[in-house]
């Protein structure tokens, strides 16, 4: 069962640009997380967002939950080739899961 | 440094064989997790333990078993019932609250079939 889809699935930029992520989800959560991986590697924590919190910042990273539209974005500011990974939003699914959707891939062109 | 280790990192599998994965952590965690992740898909959770001589099926533990006899290791078997093994198995671990809290994973386990 998967809860949360991210949108779009892949994504292409220059460095320097914006990139953003979207992420929907389908039943009521606590919180919000965004991961990263790169090829080949295991995820990596980004930034968790409360069901409270409207909008929270980390480094070039800025995420925005929509708990009406049962949404989240994820937006990476002047993007480097080093951001060239994949981004996967995370909620609960019940019990202790943790259910992940299906991640944007991001490549960012030097 | 705390953190968790998975291996190997490459494993080949021939038909008929059961396989284990090994992951350790040393990060005094009650939660593991085993997922597994097909190319350009996301996770997918196949068991899930809250603490010691615990766990839970996740949505595809079917061909997977796992134990937990110590806190700091979860080893995932692939069976000979599982058909359609070639994927990228993740463990991973999750910190003080439980659920909510971030979880930390390994580098992975790359299966194939020969």
């Amino acid at each position: 069962s998967q809860q949360g889809e991210e949108d779009p699935q892949a994504l292409s930029i220059q460095e320097g640009e914006n990139a953003t992520m979207n992420c929907s989800y389908k039943t009521s959560i606590n919180n919000l997380q965004w991961y990263r991986q790169n090829s080949g590697r295991g995820l990596v924590h980004l930034i968790l967002i409360r069901s409270n919190e409207r909008e929270k910042h980390s480094g070039r990273l800025r995420v925005t939950l929509d708990t009406s539209k049962k949404s989240s974005s994820l937006l990476i500011t002047a993007s480097r080739a080093a951001d060239t990974a994949s981004y996967f939003c995370a909620t609960e699914g019940g019990g202790f899961k943790t259910i992940f959707g299906a991640g944007t891939r991001l490549f960012v062109k030097a | 440094d705390g953190g968790i280790t998975q291996s190997p990192k490459y494993l080949f599998r021939k038909e008929g064989q059961n396989v284990t994965l090994s992951c350790e952590q040393n990060l005094n965690h009650d939660a593991m997790y085993w997922y597994r992740q097909d190319p350009g898909q996301g996770l997918r959770l196949i068991y899930y333990s809250q603490i010691v001589n615990d766990f839970q099926k996740g949505d595809i533990a079917e061909g997977y078993s796992v134990s937990r006899e110590k806190k700091e290791s979860f080893p995932l078997t692939v069976t000979s019932a599982q058909k359609n093994p070639t994927a990228f198995y993740l463990c991973a671990s999750i910190g003080q609250g439980g659920l909510g809290e971030k979880l930390f994973f390994g580098s992975g386990t790359q299966l194939s079939v020969l």
